[in-house]
């Protein structure tokens, strides 16, 4: 059953405006959220991570915004650009162990 | 930068051949895992590993058997490979957590390999 969930396969967004991407999870024992980037025939890179401590955290024109009662993130681009457009992964993980659960992607096209 | 190296990132096999995929870790990471990336499936885990020669199945390990001699390398084997197999596969590794909760850790991704079988 998957634990990660991302409902949107794909978004398009201006340049310039602003590109919400969600995740939701079921498991309340995930405490750490981590969103990746992918662009084709490449690895995912990371991008920005949370703690359940916090309910945001930014860095630069990323910022991502943890909803714990909810069991819902989101990944905010400020201004989104076309190098933005690309596969977007979020996962989770939980203190106690060592995997990573992972979303199926959304996919971002940024339009100049 | 913690770096994870795939010997391959293309490779063409037929249908019952031996595939082996290597991966190579410089940053000393205890996890080491197997993924494979499908359109519309997103990451699954294939089997993964927290110590040398210890290993765990993940979601999809069918078809697939994994090495991990020396920590900082983990290969990925097809024993005969299927068209079904054609995929991209991501290795990847993570410390562990550190103490406490919150202490979250982060998985760093290689390149990936784009394997076909015909």
């Amino acid at each position: 059953d998957q634990q990660v969930k991302q409902n949107s396969p794909s978004l398009s967004v201006q340049e310039g405006r602003i590109s919400i991407l969600n995740c939701d999870y079921t498991n309340s024992m995930f405490d750490y959220f981590l969103w990746y980037k992918k662009y084709p025939a490449e690895g995912p890179t990371f991008l920005i991570s949370i703690s359940s401590i916090k309910d945001k955290n930014e860095d630069g024109r990323f910022t991502v915004f943890l909803n714990k009662s909810a069991k819902h993130l989101s990944l905010h681009i400020v201004p989104s650009q076309p190098g933005d457009s690309a596969v977007y992964f979020c996962a989770a993980s939980a203190w106690s162990g060592n995997q990573f659960y992972f979303g199926t992607g959304t996919s971002l096209t940024v339009i100049p | 930068d913690v770096k994870v190296t795939q010997s391959s990132r293309y490779l063409v096999k037929r249908t019952g051949e031996k595939v082996f995929l290597e991966c190579v870790q410089d940053m000393d990471h205890e996890n080491m895992f197997w993924y494979r990336q499908d359109p519309g499936l997103g990451l699954r885990l294939i089997y993964f590993s927290y110590d040398v020669k210890m290993k765990e199945k993940g979601d999809i390990p069918e078809g697939y058997s994994v090495s991990r001699e020396k920590k900082e390398r983990f290969s990925l084997i097809l024993e005969s490979a299927s068209t079904n197999q054609t995929s991209m596969y991501l290795c990847a590794s993570s410390t562990n957590p550190g103490t406490g909760v919150n202490s979250g850790n982060t998985i760093y991704f290689g390149e990936g390999s784009w394997l076909t079988v015909v």
